[in-house]
């Protein structure tokens, strides 16, 4: 059962507007997210993260919205460029174990987002 | 050079082949992971080294065999592979002790025949 679900697996906005890309997670032991950008042939690139303590951080043209009583988190990109087109995957790392690290993460599919010029 | 790289960035094997899977992190990490995507799927996470020891399996069939010599490199030793193990393999590093983000590198694309 997946833990971490980003239920569109597409998105097309136009150059200019706002891109809102969604994920979901079911595990409340999850206590800190990231968005991963990734673009054909190449690794998943880290965008932006929250941690469960806060419900907002911004980062320029990202923003990650964090929702705890929904389980839910969301995020947007204004304005949104055609650069900006790739797949982009949320993940969920739970509790701090081993020190703190943060590559013990649980991914969605992803969304593959089109900006159209 | 790029923080995390991964050599080959292809590879083609059958099935009685034995072939290897190198990543090396300069990034002066401490934690190093092995990561799986197969087509339609999440990204999935295989083996996790913290300081050279292997911390995580994640149920993951003896065929894949990983090797972490010291904190900057990691393989992952490939023998007797079907070809449902066709898939993008993803090396990525970390710093215990520090909330940061996990480096990729840019995978290593593997078809099985």
């Amino acid at each position: 059962d997946q833990q971490v679900k980003q239920n569109s697996p597409s998105l097309s906005v136009q150059e200019g507007r706002i891109s809102i890309l969604n994920c979901d997670y079911t595990n409340s032991m999850f206590d800190y997210f990231l968005w991963y950008k990734k673009y054909p042939a190449e690794g998943p690139t880290f965008l932006i993260s929250i941690s469960s303590i806060k419900d907002k951080n911004e980062d320029g043209r990202f923003t990650v919205f964090l929702n705890k009583s929904a389980k839910h988190l969301s995020l947007h990109i204004v304005p949104s460029q055609p650069g900006d087109s790739a797949v982009y995957f949320c993940a969920a790392s739970p509790q701090m174990n081993y020190g703190g690290s943060q590559g013990n993460l649980i991914f969605g599919k992803g969304t593959k987002l089109s900006v159209k010029p | 050079e790029t923080g995390v790289t991964q050599t080959p960035r292809h590879l083609v094997m059958g099935m009685t082949n034995k072939k290897s899977l190198k990543c090396e992190q300069h990034l002066g990490h401490n934690a190093m992971y092995w990561y799986k995507q197969s087509a339609k799927k999440p990204l999935e996470l295989m083996f996790v080294y913290n300081f050279k020891e292997q911390t995580e399996n994640n149920s993951v069939p003896s065929r894949f065999s990983p090797e972490c010599p010291n904190s900057s490199h990691l393989f992952l030793h490939l023998h007797t592979l079907q070809p449902e193990d066709s898939a993008l393999y993803l090396c990525a590093s970390s710093q215990v002790g520090r909330g940061t983000e996990a480096f990729f590198g840019q995978g290593t694309r593997l078809t099985v025949v």
